[in-house]
C-alpha cells in the first residue's frame, strides 16, 4: 500500500526555537497534503491544507505565521513550528491524498515536546 | 459545523467475538467516510473508504456501512483477534467553513480484545 513517511518521530526542543517536520509520499504523488494536531485523548484537528505549488489554507484559529507550511513538490510537504512554546507540545500528523483513488494515507506522526 | 461522534468511547470484548463500532455525523453533505485505526503513538492506518454514493465496503473481517441520510456509519469486525486492539477513528470528508475540503474526525473508540 501507499506509504507516507513523516519525520522526525519525536522532537524535544527549548522554548523559542523552531522545529521543522517533513512529510513525504514515497510511492505516489500527492497534490494535496494535510496537517493535523492531536492533543492527548482528543481527536485529530485539521490545521491546514497544503496544495502543491500554492499557499496553504489554514483552519480558523491556526496562526499561519507560527505554523509555516511549504509544499514545494508533489511528494514533500513541511511544517515548521516557529518560536515554539510549551503550549505547542502536541502530536502532529500529516496525511497525503493519493490522486489515483482519493484515499488518505497518514504519516506515523511527530511528538513535539517544548520545554 | 460538522460534528462526528463515536460510541462507545471504549470497548472490551473477548477474543473471537463479533463487534460493532458506531459513528454518527451531523451534516449529511459529505463526499465520503473513512475508517482508520490508530495504534498508540503512531499514525493512522486507513481501513475502509465509503463514497457517499455507496452503502458499504468490505475488507477481510471488516465491513463498514454508511447511511448518509441518517448520518450514521458502523464498522463491523468479525471474529475479533488481540491484534485488533487499537483506537478506531471514523472521519467524514466535507467542506470546511472556508470552502476547502476538510476531514472531520470522531474522538475514536478504544478497542481492547481480551485473549
Amino acid at each position: 500500500g501507499a506509504v507516507v513517511s513523516q519525520h522526525p518521530s519525536r522532537v524535544i526542543c527549548k522554548s523559542g526555537t523552531s522545529v521543522k517536520i517533513e512529510c513525504r509520499s514515497l510511492d505516489f504523488q500527492a497534490t494535496t497534503m494535510f496537517w493535523y494536531r492531536q492533543f492527548p485523548k482528543q481527536s485529530l484537528m485539521l490545521m491546514a491544507t497544503s496544495n502543491e505549488g500554492s499557499k496553504a489554507t489554514y483552519e480558523q484559529g491556526v496562526e499561519k505565521d507560527k505554523f509555516l507550511i511549504n509544499h514545494a513538490s508533489l511528494t514533500l510537504s513541511t511544517l515548521t513550528v516557529t518560536s515554539a512554546h510549551p503550549e505547542d507540545s502536541s502530536f502532529y500528523i500529516c496525511s497525503a491524498r493519493d490522486w489515483r483513488n482519493e484515499k488518505l494515507f497518514f504519516g506515523s506522526g511527530t511528538q513535539l515536546s517544548v520545554l | 459545523k460538522q460534528e462526528v461522534t463515536q460510541i462507545p468511547a471504549a470497548l472490551s470484548v473477548p477474543e473471537g467475538e463479533n463487534l460493532v463500532l458506531n459513528c454518527s455525523f451531523t451534516d449529511s453533505a459529505i463526499y465520503n467516510l473513512q475508517w482508520f485505526r490508530q495504534d498508540p503513538g503512531k499514525g493512522l492506518t486507513s481501513l475502509l473508504l465509503i463514497q457517499s454514493s455507496q452503502r458499504e465496503q468490505t475488507s477481510g473481517r471488516l465491513n463498514a456501512s454508511l447511511d448518509k441520510s441518517s448520518g450514521r456509519s458502523t464498522l463491523y469486525i468479525a471474529a475479533s483477534q488481540p491484534g485488533d486492539s487499537a483506537t478506531y477513528l471514523c472521519a467524514v470528508r466535507g467542506l470546511s467553513n472556508f470552502g476547502n475540503e476538510k476531514l472531520t474526525f470522531g474522538t475514536g473508540t478504544r478497542l481492547t480484545i481480551i485473549p
